[in-house]
């Protein structure tokens, strides 16, 4: 079975900051892919970054950046320099690859979410 | 492109009452997938179409049922509607699951559809 945690439930940071959201992973497989996802208050999940569980290097967009360890099955989301328009719920995924066979297709694993709020 | 989208946006249903709710992918996605998010239980995964075809299932009760056009677009039923089924009903596309085809794993969400249930 598959499980994704978010460490923080939720954080609470000052415009400027720099804060980083915590996902720990869970499988069996070999070959997966990790994704980040952002909830406005519209509440469409807005895809953020898809990661190959056999590409490790690190990916920077902006603001954002995250962090890929499989050692440590971890998938880290960073957001420099925050801004109020960054408060939202974030979530981290896990999907397998669909060669693991008929019950891997389309269904996102998700962790609870954790809720970053940016204060003016 | 445009993006998904989801009718109705808002629903209130009673006990009992059935209620089918549809998507759109974007144009040109043949895999669409259906999830649930409620306070309690997060963003569970429903089940997943790809060329009309249901091809993975999450752990809910018959109760809820999909269907998927020739167009690609989705729909899913919730019969005999109880409270706890009050959720946010989102709907994901993504371009091909085929396995002769190049993968694409990314899902782009709707908007979603709140139903409550009274």
């Amino acid at each position: 079975a598959q499980k994704v945690t978010q460490v923080q439930t939720e954080i609470s940071v000052v415009e400027k900051e720099d804060v980083t959201l915590d996902c720990v992973y869970e499988t069996r497989d070999t070959t997966y892919y990790l994704f980040w996802y952002k909830q406005p208050p519209s509440g469409e999940l807005v895809f953020l970054i898809r990661r190959n569980s056999f590409d490790e290097q690190n990916e920077i967009s902006g603001r954002y950046s995250w962090n890929f360890q499989k050692s440590t099955s971890s998938f880290n989301f960073t957001i420099t320099a925050s801004q109020v328009v960054d408060s939202a719920v974030y979530f981290c995924a896990l999907c397998r690859d669909s060669n693991a066979g008929g019950t891997s297709y389309g269904k996102l694993t998700f962790g609870q979410g954790t809720i970053l709020t940016v204060h003016p | 492109k445009a993006g998904v989208t989801q009718t109705p946006r808002y629903l209130i249903k009673t006990r009992g009452q059935q209620v089918t709710l549809s998507c759109s992918p974007i144009s040109g996605h043949r895999s669409v997938s259906w999830y649930q998010q409620t306070p309690g239980q997060g963003l569970q995964f429903l089940f997943e179409y790809f060329s009309e075809t249901q091809r993975n299932k999450g752990n809910f009760p018959g109760r809820f049922s999909g269907r998927q056009f020739s167009n690609s677009r989705s729909e899913m039923n919730v019969s005999t509607l109880e409270l706890g089924d009050s959720a946010l009903y989102l709907c994901a596309s993504s371009s091909s699951h085929g396995i002769a085809e190049p993968r694409s794993y990314e899902q782009y969400f709707g908007p979603g559809t709140r139903l409550t249930v009274t």
